[in-house]
């Protein structure tokens, strides 16, 4: 079993479409999540980090579960600007990649 | 100019070849990493490094080693190259706020694109 587990997709919506995206890990000592976004053939950014309480950035909402070992991310009124790959770290563990596209 | 960079940007080798990739930060950071990125397999951790003295190896190590020559410079080396470490590689930094079991956010830089022939 793979440390950090993300669905591939790709998910397609439309604009203004909300988005759901789950992350599963093993290492329950696990003690730093993330959410990271990558553009095509591009280096991965940090898009917000996960904190215990849960955490929102604007569209974006971030949760964390730690007795089922995952973690979320929610992106509201989904814009074009969305599509890319979100990325699930765990620690230093990249899942690999969830591929979302944005449509008219 | 950007805060990690990394040399070359496109390589094109050969199988048995050694090759090194290079990468330089100017944010001051003590931790830096080494990742390769296939299609489907996501980020896999190749090497990783604490401080100057302090190298550890990530998920994929064999076939791989590091350098960390300054706190500003890692460098990755393939010592004998296969068509299978054909991958996009990414080197990155991070600092060390909340202690050695935290891990802070990565910065990363524009990727080595390498292909072995």
């Amino acid at each position: 079993r793979k440390e950090v587990e993300q669905d591939p997709g790709p998910f397609n919506v439309p604009e203004g479409a909300t988005v759901a995206f789950n992350c599963t890990y093993s290492n329950s000592a696990s003690q730093s999540f993330f959410w990271y976004r990558q553009d095509c053939r591009k280096e991965p950014k940090l898009l917000m980090s996960v904190y215990s309480s849960g955490n929102e950035d604007g569209r974006f909402t971030a949760q964390l579960n730690r007795a089922s070992q995952y973690i979320s991310l929610l992106i509201r009124d989904s814009k074009l600007s969305d599509s890319a790959t979100y990325l699930c770290v765990v620690g230093m563990r990249f899942g690999a990649g969830t591929r979302l596209t944005v449509k008219p | 100019d950007a805060d990690v960079t990394q040399t070359p940007r496109n390589r094109i080798t050969k199988t048995g070849k050694r090759i090194m990739l290079e990468c330089s930060q100017t944010k001051g950071h003590d931790r830096m990493y080494w990742y390769r990125q296939d299609p489907g397999l996501g980020l896999r951790l190749i090497y990783y490094s604490f401080d100057v003295k302090d190298i550890n190896k990530g998920e994929i190590s064999d076939g791989y080693s590091v350098s960390r020559q300054a706190q500003a410079k890692f460098s990755l080396s393939l010592e004998s190259a296969i068509p299978n470490q054909t991958a996009l590689y990414f080197c990155a930094t991070s600092d060390v706020g909340g202690g050695r079991a935290i891990n802070n956010e990565q910065f990363f830089g524009p990727g080595t694109r390498l292909t072995v022939l």
